[in-house]
């Protein structure tokens, strides 16, 4: 069975620049997530959708990530503009519906530079 | 206030020695536990996982405590090998949902 899949891996950007991540879900996994992890510390959920729909979305910083899941199955985290603490890496995990189990599966992470 | 903190930051141990990664956390609606192992350049995976209406839950060399009263939980890595070195993850959700990390521990396991 195929992993979670993201790209790119790396991102190296100039603050104000714009940036977006691609995560490709493991196959029939209706929910699925997008973490930041900065280094050295532990992964902060930004988003979860649920099929297309935004289940919780509390710790988004709105005014400048956004995240989209067409047609439930892939999805996008874009940045606009970047700022020099969005240097991080960005996880994205999947899973079955949390009602039957509860494991995520990550990804490798796009690790993002802003210079 | 969904926190859950981790300690130690970091950890050496020699090889068949036990590692041992403690965790507390805040909020009583969490009830599901899970570990997860990460690799330089690699995203977590789920290690062990526990809820809480069991005490402890062993696979292999693994095991978690849970104390419910305290709320506080805690890996045991028995028999510690070099291959275990990595980077080990709390974490805590309800229903099923977000997980709250915990800050993270890097065991380094010494042959």
């Amino acid at each position: 069975e195929a992993g979670v899949a993201q790209s790119p891996r790396y991102k190296i950007i100039e603050k104000r620049q714009s940036v977006a991540f691609w995560c490709n879900p493991i196959s029939g996994h209706a929910t699925l997530y997008w973490y930041q992890q900065i280094l050295g510390q532990g992964p902060k959920l930004l988003i979860q959708f649920q099929n297309n729909g935004v289940v919780d979305d509390s710790q988004l910083p709105k005014d400048r990530f956004s995240a989209e899941r067409l047609k439930g199955v892939d999805s996008t985290l874009k940045i606009q503009p970047a700022k020099l603490e969005d240097s991080a890496v960005y996880l994205c995990a999947s899973s079955l519906p949390p009602r039957n189990r509860h494991e995520q599966f990550f990804g490798p992470g796009t690790r993002l530079t802003v210079l | 206030q969904q926190q859950v903190k981790q300690s130690p930051q970091s950890l050496i141990v020699q090889k068949g020695g036990i590692s041992i990664i403690n965790c507390a956390y805040e909020n009583t609606a969490f009830d599901y536990f899970p570990w997860y192992q990460q690799f330089p350049g690699k995203g977590p995976a789920l290690l062990i996982a526990i809820r809480p209406d069991v005490s402890e839950k062993k696979e292999g060399r693994f095991t978690i405590s849970f104390n419910k009263s305290a709320k506080q939980f805690s890996l045991h890595i028995m028999d510690s090998q070099p291959g275990d070195s990595a980077t080990y993850f709390c974490a805590a959700s309800r229903a099923g949902n977000m997980l709250t990390f915990g800050g993270g521990t890097r065991l380094m396991v010494k042959p």
